[in-house]
């Protein structure tokens, strides 16, 4: 079946340490990909996306995330964690109509 | 500043009751979605709307109905409300027109629950 995983459910880092989320899918074709974020009693905010092109792609708040199609992979990652990165993170996919189709989400806390 | 507007952040219903919640995007947006969110298993897709008065299921539709009289007003309908039905529900739209209608905004939520 297809379907977007993230294997994390919950990741703790230190503020100021680097951060990495997973994301693979398993559609047949390159889909489009999403990042969201939720903020605490927030709604879904876009931060990055990818159509085609480079593979690594710069997003809002100092994301980025790197396509892999060997490895149908779209990993987000954060040089350097701040305490307001604390939020839910979710991977979309688009396979081949307008339909997001989501992860399960991954929850980080920022320890101090 | 683009917007998604939903009528209640919280709310509390009881077994039976019809329950109504508004979405309005003020984007000018053709395409419209309603989606529920629990706990580890992201977001469902219940129904969404590409037009005024036209409508398609989504992934989980049991149970609800929606109504689109207005460009801008989207509006989730649980006929008879059940404890199961407890849950985020979360509005999105986008405008038509590949790639950029894939990519959604969001409400805030209501996080609704069922008594």
């Amino acid at each position: 079946a297809q379907s977007v995983t993230q294997p994390d459910i919950h990741i703790t880092v230190s503020e100021g340490a680097s951060l990495e989320l997973r994301c693979n899918y398993s559609y047949g074709a390159t889909p489009y990909l999403f990042w969201y974020v939720q903020s605490p009693g927030q709604g879904l905010q876009l931060l990055l996306k990818y159509f085609s092109g480079d593979t690594l792609v710069q997003g809002i708040k100092g994301f980025e995330a790197e396509f892999k199609r060997s490895q149908s992979s779209f990993n987000l990652r954060k040089p350097s964690v701040h305490w307001s990165d604390a939020a839910e993170y979710f991977c979309a996919v688009v396979p081949n109509d307008y339909k997001l189709s989501f992860g399960a989400g991954t929850t980080v806390t920022v320890r101090a | 500043d683009v917007k998604v507007t939903q009528s209640s952040r919280y709310l509390v219903k009881r077994t039976g009751e019809k329950v109504f919640l508004e979405c309005v995007q003020d984007m000018d947006h053709e395409n419209m979605f309603w989606y529920r969110q629990d706990p580890g298993l992201g977001l469902r897709l219940i129904y969404f709307s590409y037009d005024v008065k036209m409508k398609e299921k989504g992934d989980i539709p049991e149970g609800y109905s929606v109504s689109r009289e207005k460009k801008e007003r989207f509006s989730l309908i649980l006929e008879s409300a059940s404890t199961n039905q407890t849950s985020m529900y979360l509005c999105a739209s986008s405008p038509i027109g590949a790639p950029n209608s894939y990519e959604q905004y969001f409400g805030p939520g209501t996080r609704l629950t069922v008594t």
